[in-house]
Parts: structure tokens; sequence; C-alpha cells
């Protein structure tokens, strides 16, 4: 199971544009980096995965560079609402992630 | 589509009491899981269930936690009795498939031991 570092926390305000990083220099051929949202009393949410270069939905971006070894999720235009904690996970898709094995992710405070 | 619900949403109970929490997942999801999330942390599998047989409860702790899941469908989760550090919010989960990367949570039970 490829161990995850992301920040413990970060700010931004209103609007700007935000990046977490997360590093996983033990990554395997077959994992996948996927990402979930997590909303003061609720559950986690799934928002985006990837295995290279880039992944774009509606919520976000996931940039992963040609090593794998990190990946980046990008939030555009941040707003009051994306306040959250963000998990990044990594794992092979046919074994399930090891069951989403989760960290204590980056906290996002999003400030007026 | 209707999401995964959890009762009650919060739960005031005292040491050595016992408590149960309800889970309804998704319809048509095959396999549910049980989470739980202290204060600051990552939320941590307690028990995974496929259709109602146990995949996997090796985090569950056995002498005060059960779980069980009848017909496939609703769970319920008990504790009994109750410990101070089992102050948390338990999450349910389901996904279509077994193993599943993507999950749909519940907005869980926050209990509290006094």
């Amino acid at each position: 199971l490829a161990k995850t570092t992301q920040p413990i926390s970060m700010d931004s305000y209103e609007g700007q544009e935000v990046n977490i990083t997360c590093s996983h220099n033990n990554i395997a051929t077959n994992d996948y980096i996927t990402w979930y949202q997590q909303f003061p009393s609720q559950g986690p949410r799934f928002i985006i995965q990837g295995y290279k270069t880039k992944v774009t939905n509606e919520v976000a971006s996931l940039f992963i560079p040609a090593d794998r070894k990190s990946s980046t999720l990008s939030l555009p235009r941040v707003s009051l609402s994306d306040t959250a904690v963000y998990y990044c996970l990594v794992g092979d898709l046919n074994t399930g992630f090891q069951k989403l094995v989760f960290g204590t992710g980056t906290r996002l405070l999003v400030s007026p | 589509e209707a999401g995964v619900a959890q009762s009650p949403r919060y739960k005031i109970i005292e040491k050595r009491q016992s408590v149960a929490f309800w889970c309804n997942p998704i319809s048509g999801h095959a396999t549910l899981y049980w989470y739980q999330q202290i204060l600051g942390q990552g939320p941590k599998l307690l028990i995974q269930f496929q259709n109602n047989g146990v995949v996997d409860d090796s985090q569950l702790p056995k002498d005060r936690f059960s779980a069980e899941r009848l017909k496939g469908v609703d769970s319920t989760l008990k504790i009994q009795p109750a410990k101070l550090e089992d102050s948390a919010v338990y999450l349910c989960a389901s996904s279509l498939f077994r193993d599943a990367y993507e999950q749909y949570f519940g907005p869980g039970t926050r209990l509290t031991v006094t």
C-alpha cells in the first residue's frame, strides 16, 4: 500500500485557484490516485480519480506527472463552500484500494 | 437518486451503556461498509458486507462491537458496552461492487460517550 503525504492544512480566498499536492513516492504500476472531499458534518464524497497526465471533471482537475510520484488536485476559483477536508488515496483498482485507507487529509479553509 | 440514510444523527450515552446505529444503503448496492471517524482523523473501516455476508471485519473490536445486515439491505451496528474512546462519528457507505474505489457515504451518526 503506497503511503501518501499531504499538507495538513491550506488557506485560500474566494475566487483563487487552489492546488493541493499529494506525495506518493512508492506508488506501484497498477495503482490509481483517487481524491475524496469531506464537508463538515458529512461523509466523504468521491471527486476525481486518475492514473497519469491530466483528468478533469466538473468539480476539479487532477494533474499527475510522468513519474507518478506525486499528484496535484486543482480547484478552480474556490468559493466558501469548498471549505472541506481533501483526502488523497492511492491503490490498485483490482484490490479495492486496500479498503479505502484514509489518512488525515488536507483541511482547506476558504475565506471571503 | 436517494443517498445512504443513517439514523440517529446524534446520540449521547454514558459509558457502559449500549447503542445501535442504523443504515439504509443506496438501492441496488451490494456492498455496505461501516467506518469510524474520530475527530481530526480520516475514516477507519470497521466492517464490510457483501450482500449479507461479512467480507472484512479485521478492525472491528469484536468484544464490544457487532454488526449485521439482514436480507442484504439495511444494516445495524451495535456497541455494548460503550467506552469513552468510542466517541466518534460512525459512517455508513455503500458501493455497487465489492472493494469499489467509489463509495457513497451517509451523513454519519455522531456518538458522544460520557
